[in-house]
């Protein structure tokens, strides 16, 4: 069975500009989570999906949105970068929203912001 | 508010030593679940354990245990007789869930480097 899968594993972007990240849950989950892990500040919670919708998201500005499509797969965009969104982003899958069970990480996107 | 600290940001050891990854959290919710995970340098997380606030319970799988104590709000993280193997990053969690007013995402702690050398 394949595990949760995110593309691109690097991209390379310059400041202002937008970066778009996938992420294809695990077969039969219906909940995604993004999280952020910037160097020096450990993971950040940024962004839960479940059955389509946005359930809840952590604190960052507006410019982080994203998407659940109807496979369940996301997106995670992020407008006007800025340096200091250079971080390894990781989307997470689980069976329900509830976190009574654990969280299936994929192995991340690194974005980079020159 | 929650947290979760690991105030040991890196530890190096000797292969077969062993090694205890410290964890302590804070949270005013009487239900709630802590989580290990570890991170190998691929980056991706891999899910250890998960005890729910009602389990006291320490448990044992393999060459590792845990050690969760309400009394100091800790959930300690043993490896024993480590490995090169073991060698990663280990990230303690906490997650309150929505039925107790709280939010439904994992709070993570800084995270702890081993390094288990030859």
């Amino acid at each position: 069975e394949a595990g949760v899968t995110q593309s691109p594993t690097h991209l390379i972007k310059t400041r202002g500009q937008q970066a778009t990240l996938r992420c294809s849950p695990i077969s039969g989950h219906t909940s995604v989570y993004w999280y952020q892990q910037a160097l020096g500040l450990g993971l950040q919670f940024l962004l839960w999906y479940d059955e389509g919708e946005e359930r809840n998201r952590g604190n960052f500005p507006p410019r982080f949105s994203g998407r659940q499509f109807p496979n369940y797969s996301s997106e995670l965009n992020v407008n006007a970068l800025e340096l200091e969104d250079s971080a390894l982003y990781l989307c997470a899958s689980s069976l329900s929203g509830a976190l009574t069970g654990e969280l299936f990480f994929g192995e991340g996107s690194r974005l980079t912001v020159l | 508010a929650q947290k979760v600290t690991q105030a040991q940001t890196e530890i190096s050891v000797v292969e077969k030593e062993d090694v205890t990854l410290d964890c302590v959290y804070e949270t005013r919710d009487t239900t709630y679940y802590l989580f290990w995970y570890k991170q190998p340098p691929s980056g991706e997380l891999v899910f250890l354990i998960r005890r729910n606030s009602f389990d006291e319970q320490n448990e044992i799988s393999g060459r590792y245990s845990w050690n969760f104590q309400k009394s100091t709000s800790s959930f300690n993280f043993t490896i024993t007789a480590s490995q090169v193997v073991d060698s990663a990053v280990y990230f303690c969690a906490l997650s309150v869930p929505p039925f107790s007013g709280g939010y439904n995402k994992l709070i993570f702690g800084a995270g702890t480097r081993l390094a288990v050398h030859p």
